[in-house]
């Protein structure tokens, strides 16, 4: 258990909508980071929050979009969704600097179905 | 962030060590090597990370070669919880780069 805690855990969408999803941090830390695993896959690097601002994004187009609040807790926000979205959605925290090079601690994910 | 090359699967018996390799001949010297694991379906779980000495954990041992260019993840007493994904990422930017890690299956 890693304190890390990520809701919902399961979804299903249609193509074209709007999703968020929602991580909670480990208590203490200030980074969360977003990934994305597609079915068979190791887990992509989707962007970076520190103190609420983006530290970093990986190569996902703008329709993937993300909020961390005062309390670090964040938001992954996909808008028109594809198909080729659907996927588990890992959250990772840390007790970051801008650097952010200390060691991330995954939830469990929210595993996306789009139809 | 340098690339990794890990087998894709190995079998180990219960009850005895796990030694998981991992290749990363063009690592930097600022470059950390990470491990985590996957059982299905769940998020990744850190197990150990070092930089040029040798490191163990309640979880694990890893065993990093003079030059670099290569580790061991050692699980001392596998056990069938001990079956999943095993990633080996060597890390110096914010993001962690997962490539396919290896599949390892411990047999009863």
């Amino acid at each position: 258990e890693t304190g890390v805690t990520q809701s919902p855990t399961h979804l299903i969408k249609t193509r074209g909508q709007q999703v968020t999803l929602r991580c909670s941090s480990q208590s203490g830390h200030n980074t969360v980071s977003w990934y994305q695993q597609a079915l068979g896959q190791g887990p992509q690097f989707i962007f970076q929050y520190y103190r609420e601002e983006e530290n970093g994004r990986g190569n996902f187009p703008p329709r993937f979009s993300g909020l961390q609040f005062p309390n670090y807790s964040s938001e992954l926000n996909v808008n028109a969704l594809e198909l080729d979205d659907s996927a588990l959605y890992l959250c990772a925290s840390s007790l970051g600097s801008k650097a952010a090079q200390e060691t991330q601690y995954f939830g469990p994910g929210t595993r996306l179905l789009v139809l | 962030d340098a690339k990794t090359t890990q087998p894709p699967s190995m079998d180990c018996a219960e009850g005895r060590a796990a030694n998981l390799p991992c290749n990363h001949s063009t690592i930097s010297g600022n470059e950390y090597v990470y491990w985590y694991r996957q059982i299905h379906s769940q998020g990744p779980q850190y197990i150990i990370h070092g930089l040029k000495n040798n490191e163990t954990n309640e979880m694990a041992s890893l065993i990093i070669t003079e030059d670099r260019k290569s580790s061991t993840l050692i699980l001392p007493h596998a056990t069938l919880r001990d079956t999943a994904v095993y990633y080996c990422i060597v890390r110096v930017a914010r993001a962690l780069t997962f490539g396919s890690g290896t599949r390892l299956q411990v047999q009863p």
